[in-house]
């Protein structure tokens, strides 16, 4: 059964500080999608980043940044120099074997990040 | 374009009511996923529908079920509601069931007295 992990419930912080979310998965499959969503108090999901199992290149992404590292089961997301309106729930999710039919993906159970002036 | 639009996007029932929520997706989209969140549980996937099919379900009990329409706009709907069904649901559309990137509507969030 597949399963995603992030042990930080909640990170408070101050305004510039920098914030590091951390997930880890675990599959038996070998190839997969891990992604980030970000969660505003409106509720909608907003897709952040997705990254193939293949690919274990990290991205910075104007103030996010991604690091996966395959041999850990590890999928950490930081955002560089917070600020207010980065407050919100982050997901972390796995998608299903990139074999198998359907899109089903698996979250952890949330980081929430409170970014504080 | 047009994002995933869902309604309504809050309602009030009752036990024992049944309750139907609808999702239509980005246009061009084909597959649509439902999602149930809770505090206790977290995000959890109920089922997904492509062309008209339900490809994938959840581990839900039958009284939650969903169907998708050949404009590729889908309905759930949840029978003899429990307290327990009290969530957000979320709807989220991609273009084809193959772990394409699932982008999410803004939630029904249904509340059963």
């Amino acid at each position: 059964a597949q399963k995603v992990t992030q042990a930080q419930t909640e990170i408070s912080v101050v305004e510039k500080e920098d914030v590091t979310l951390d997930c880890v998965y675990e599959t038996r499959d070998t190839t997969y999608y891990l992604f980030w969503y970000k969660q505003p108090p409106s509720g909608e999901l907003v897709f952040l980043i997705r990254r193939n199992s293949f690919d274990e290149q990290n991205e910075i992404s104007g103030r996010y940044s991604w690091n996966f590292q395959k041999s850990t089961s590890s999928f950490n997301f930081t955002i560089t120099a917070s600020q207010v309106v980065d407050s919100a729930v982050y997901f972390c999710a796995l998608s299903e074997p990139l074999k198998a039919a359907g899109n089903k993906l698996t979250f952890g159970g949330g980081t929430r990040v409170l970014v504080k002036p | 374009k047009a994002g995933v639009t869902q309604t309504p996007r809050y309602l009030i029932k009752t036990r024992g009511q049944q309750v139907t929520l609808s999702c239509s997706p980005i246009s061009g989209h084909r597959s649509v996923s439902w999602y149930q969140q809770t505090p206790g549980q977290g995000l959890q996937f109920l089922f997904e529908y492509f062309s008209e099919t339900q490809r994938n379900k959840g581990n839900f009990p039958g009284r939650f079920s969903g169907r998708q329409f050949s404009n590729s706009r889908s309905e759930m709907n949840v029978s003899t509601l429990e307290l327990g069904d009290s969530a957000l649901y979320l709807c989220a559309s991609s273009l084809d069931p193959t772990q394409e990137t699932q982008y999410f509507g803004p939630g029904t969030r249904l509340l059963v007295l």
